[in-house]
């Protein structure tokens, strides 16, 4: 079964911060990885996925994440916070099939403090 | 491109009525849909998938006769609420995944309250 962890429920940076938002994964094969923001009452945008392909994965909004299978991690990172970053997001995986269901996270609350 | 669409993205309705949300899939063909639901604060929760023509695979705990999930055409999957009641009452999200994408894609939401 796969699964994902994200530590922290809330986390709160300053901003122009360092952004820094850990999911933890377990798979018996090969996954897919996602990160998801979702903005309050609104559907999720997808921030970016790995695919087996380049282990650094640069998104949108100037994200990337980092795939570390010896560390079966899949962190979020965004060098300098903005404002516009405060949401809710969502680390997944799924084990590549095209219609695969995707497993969620709990979800990271990210605060930005002026 | 890739675009999904819900309606309605509000519903409120007493208890004892059903309610169908409609997810469509508007430049794509979706040969799987899949339906989720999110209560306040929580992560999504998958209820169902669907495949276009066949029956929908719920999940461990998801009743199947009360979330009824019809998948008529490769564009529109409906789930309809039956007779609801206010524990009822959260945010449903569809998804949708094609041959030729390496991911799903999701409705803006639905949100249900049940008075």
């Amino acid at each position: 079964a796969q699964s994902v962890t994200q530590l922290g429920s809330h986390v709160s940076v300053s901003e122009g911060a360092l952004v820094l938002l850990r999911c933890n994964y377990s798979s018996s094969v090969p996954p897919y990885l996602f990160w998801y923001v979702q903005y309050p009452n609104q559907g999720l945008q997808l921030l970016l996925k790995y695919t087996s392909a380049a282990t650094l994965v640069k998104g949108i909004n100037g994200f990337e994440a980092e795939f570390k299978k010896s560390e079966t991690s899949f962190h979020l990172t965004k060098p300098s916070a903005h404002m516009s970053d405060a949401a809710e997001y969502f680390c997944a995986v799924s084990d590549g099939k095209r219609d695969d269901k995707i497993i969620f996270g709990k979800g990271t609350r990210l605060h930005i403090l002026p | 491109g890739a675009v999904v669409s819900q309606h309605p993205s509000r519903v409120i309705c007493k208890s004892g009525t059903s309610v169908k949300i409609e997810c469509r899939s508007l430049d794509f063909q979706a040969t799987t849909m899949f339906w989720y639901r999110q209560f306040p604060k929580q992560s999504l929760m998958l209820m169902a998938t669907s495949n276009e023509g066949s029956k929908a695979t719920y999940e461990q705990g998801v009743e199947k006769d009360k979330f009824l999930i019809n998948h008529a055409s490769l564009t529109l999957s409906t789930l309809t609420v039956t007779s609801a009641h206010p524990e009822d009452s959260s945010f449903y999200i569809c998804s949708a995944g094609a041959f030729s994408y390496n991911e799903q894609f999701f409705g803006p939401g639905t949100r249900l309250t049940v008075l």
